[in-house]
């Protein structure tokens, strides 16, 4: 139990257009979710924190309006990137909470930007 | 600022031989820890948890937890370069249901 996917694994884009990826957690609810951001040879960035019908809470630095993050449901997040440029390139991992604290990752996203 | 630190390595073992990982941390009201397993390129994977002091074993895994010390440990038995990856520990934020990583401890198994 306790698999996460996301959507699409890896992504190319132009720069200034937008890029969705989803987050889901297959099976079962997750209290939260969880949007980070891991550069190459770098540790976890925590991007934002998701929780079902509220709005995200965003770390410092993170730029609420270029990062859209929305949870539709107990199963399911996405975040956007908009307007992209090639220093967004990077790898995004979403991550959902069973119990308390229990984080079990999705596979990751590669996003490069050209 | 809560932290949770860890020797970034790498650590190199012989295969067959133990592999110890260690991490302390700064809050001293944390309750729950876990270990993640990270494989280059790819996204971190739980091994372990733990809650309580003592030792949690789980197949060729086993955590350690000493709170008085805020510290907390993973030992690897008859290591294989399969293991060979980063390990991350973690541990609640505070306030909020957020874990706070440690940079981690790249393992490599030599065979």
């Amino acid at each position: 139990g306790a698999v996460v996917s996301q959507h699409p694994s890896w992504v190319i884009c132009k720069s200034g257009t937008s890029v969705k990826i989803e987050c889901r957690s297959l099976d079962f609810q997750a209290t939260t979710m969880f949007w980070y951001r891991q550069f190459p040879k770098q540790s976890l960035m925590l991007m934002a924190t998701s929780n079902e019908g509220s709005k995200a809470t965003y770390e410092q630095g993170v730029e609420k309006d270029k990062f859209l993050i929305n949870h539709a449901s107990l199963t399911l997040s996405t975040l956007t990137v908009t307007s992209a440029h090639p220093e967004d390139s990077s790898f995004y991992i979403c991550s959902a909470t069973r119990g308390a604290y229990e984080q079990y990752f999705g596979p990751g996203t590669r996003l490069t930007v050209t | 600022q809560k932290e949770v630190e860890q020797n970034s390595g790498p650590l190199s073992v012989p295969e067959g031989a133990i592999a110890s990982l260690n991490c302390t941390y700064s809050d001293r009201g944390s309750q729950s820890f876990f270990w993640y397993r990270q494989y280059s390129g790819k996204s971190p994977e739980l091994i372990m948890s733990i809650y309580s002091n003592g030792d949690k074993e789980d197949g060729r895994f086993t955590a350690q937890l000493n709170k008085a010390s805020q510290y907390v440990s993973l030992l690897i038995r008859d290591s294989q370069p399969s293991d060979s990856a980063t390990y991350l520990c973690a541990c609640p934020g505070g306030a909020t249901n957020k874990l706070i990583f440690g940079t981690g401890t790249l393992l490599a198994v030599q065979p």
